[in-house]
């Protein structure tokens, strides 16, 4: 079966510090990867998604990145981390099936707060 | 207008009443319907999907969908205070990234 790692679980950085946020997927090949922020009242915003080794798509303009250096490690970073990155952040994975359908599965999270 | 409409509560039932959830949407050409369970502090899973409409059920849940409306819902039969979590609504036109709702939290008292 497949499961999926984050760490940290949880996090307090300072303004300006750098971040790197970790996930892993186990027991599947070439998944999709998927990095969300949720912060509260926001419901889930996309910020990354890959589909493969080195191809990552950005959804929203701000001071992160990703880089999938492997087939099922996803690494979400930043130089500088900002107040208003505060918030709970969320890997997924999943596997496109027939007819397009995309059914994402979540790890536990990462719980970031910046100070 | 944001594409997917969720109220966020909270809701407040009693333990064994039948609980409707529901989401509205814009964008006729999603097809896939999702709905994820979140309990605190932890990712969501994925309770059920289903394409197109029509109605799909797994134990106490009913997943149900009304494209002509563009209107989905989720009835959980004989709500437990395990079920109190926020539920979250998600769709997708195939082969373009899921859209979800910002979630509805649940709670079942005893």
């Amino acid at each position: 079966s497949q499961t999926i790692h984050q760490w940290p679980a949880t996090l307090v950085q300072p303004v300006g510090s750098p971040l790197s946020l970790e996930c892993t997927v186990e027991g599947t090949s070439n998944p999709n990867l998927y990095w969300y922020r949720q912060a509260a009242g926001r419901g889930l915003q996309l910020l990354f998604y890959s589909v493969g080794i080195g191809q990552i798509s950005s959804e929203v303009p701000q001071n992160l990145s990703a880089s999938r250096p492997q087939d099922r490690q996803f690494i979400l970073s930043s130089k500088k981390l900002l107040l208003s990155d505060s918030g709970f952040y969320l890997c997924a994975w999943s596997v496109l099936l027939a007819g397009g359908v995309d059914e994402q599965y979540f790890g536990p999270g990462t719980r970031l707060t910046v100070t | 207008q944001k594409e997917v409409e969720q109220d966020p509560g909270p809701l407040s039932v009693p333990e064994g009443a039948i609980v409707s959830l529901n989401c509205t949407y814009s964008n006729s050409a999603f097809q896939y319907f999702m709905w994820y369970r979140q309990y605190s502090r932890k990712g969501p899973e994925l309770l059920m999907y289903t394409y197109s409409s029509g109605n799909k059920e797994d134990g106490r849940f009913t997943a149900q969908v009304d494209k002509s409306s563009k209107y989905i819902s989720l009835f959980i039969r004989d709500s437990q205070p395990s079920d109190s979590a926020t539920y979250l609504c998600a769709m997708s036109d195939p082969g373009y990234a899921l859209n979800f709702g910002k979630g509805t939290s649940l709670l079942v008292t005893p």
